[in-house]
């Protein structure tokens, strides 16, 4: 059975930053596209980033670029997310998300930016 | 970045009616690879998206056959055959071929 589990949420000022982390488990995690997805309160999901099944190949949306870098540990079955400078607007529910395509997800991690 | 613009944005029907929601996007989604990398996710209340439909047309897994998506380019359809009570939810399409984005989402309510 597939399995996603994010943790790393929380509470953070503006400016600050946050690493967040997915634990994979039930697929070959290695062979896979991994996506990052966030949604806000009461709004639709918006789409983070991702990152090919090497490492090599990384993508962030505009509304992050340059402030979030997604990463990944085959060897650990682990994605990551880390977030600075970050800002009230970034406020979501954080997920993670096998393949490009968002096929399976985890139960999400609140980050809740506010002084 | 791609834009994705679903219509309608509300969509009350009548149960056992069909339904039909559609998602324009402001370039070609077609890849260099020749797939088109399009999909329909439902989300119920207090749920996770849920994805329906992936590379345009194809059901996933458990997904009941009264979905099915079509289309091409820029310009693509997800319809239900007949609405149950439980296809109650916001439904978003996505693209993954040039990075990623959403749809802002079509709320279909029971007329």
């Amino acid at each position: 059975e597939v399995q996603l589990v994010d943790s790393g949420g929380g509470l953070v000022q503006p400016g600050g930053s946050l690493r967040l982390s997915c634990t994979a488990s039930g697929f070959t995690f290695k062979s896979f596209w991994m996506t990052w997805v966030r949604q806000a309160p009461g709004k639709g999901p918006e789409w983070v980033a991702k990152i090919n099944p090497d490492g090599s190949a990384i993508y962030h949306a505009d509304s992050v670029k340059g402030r979030f870098t997604i990463s990944r540990d085959n060897a650990k079955n682990s994605l990551f997310l880390q977030m600075n400078s970050l800002r009230v607007e970034d406020t979501a529910i954080y997920y993670c998300a096998r393949a490009g395509g968002a096929d399976y997800w985890g139960q999400g991690t609140p980050v809740t930016v506010s002084s | 970045d791609v834009v994705m613009t679903q219509s309608p944005l509300s969509l009350p029907v009548t149960l056992g009616q069909p339904a039909s929601i559609s998602c324009k996007s402001s370039q070609s989604l077609v890849h260099s690879d020749g797939n088109t990398y399009f999909n329909w996710f439902q989300q119920r209340p207090g749920q996770s998206p849920r994805l329906l439909i992936y590379k345009v047309s194809n059901r996933d897994s458990g997904v009941p056959d009264r979905f099915s998506g079509s289309g091409s380019g820029t310009d693509f359809t997800l319809k239900i055959s007949r609405v149950e009570a439980e296809d109650v939810g916001i439904y978003y399409c996505m693209q993954h071929t040039h990075g990623g984005t959403f749809g802002q989402g079509t709320t279909l309510e029971i007329k």
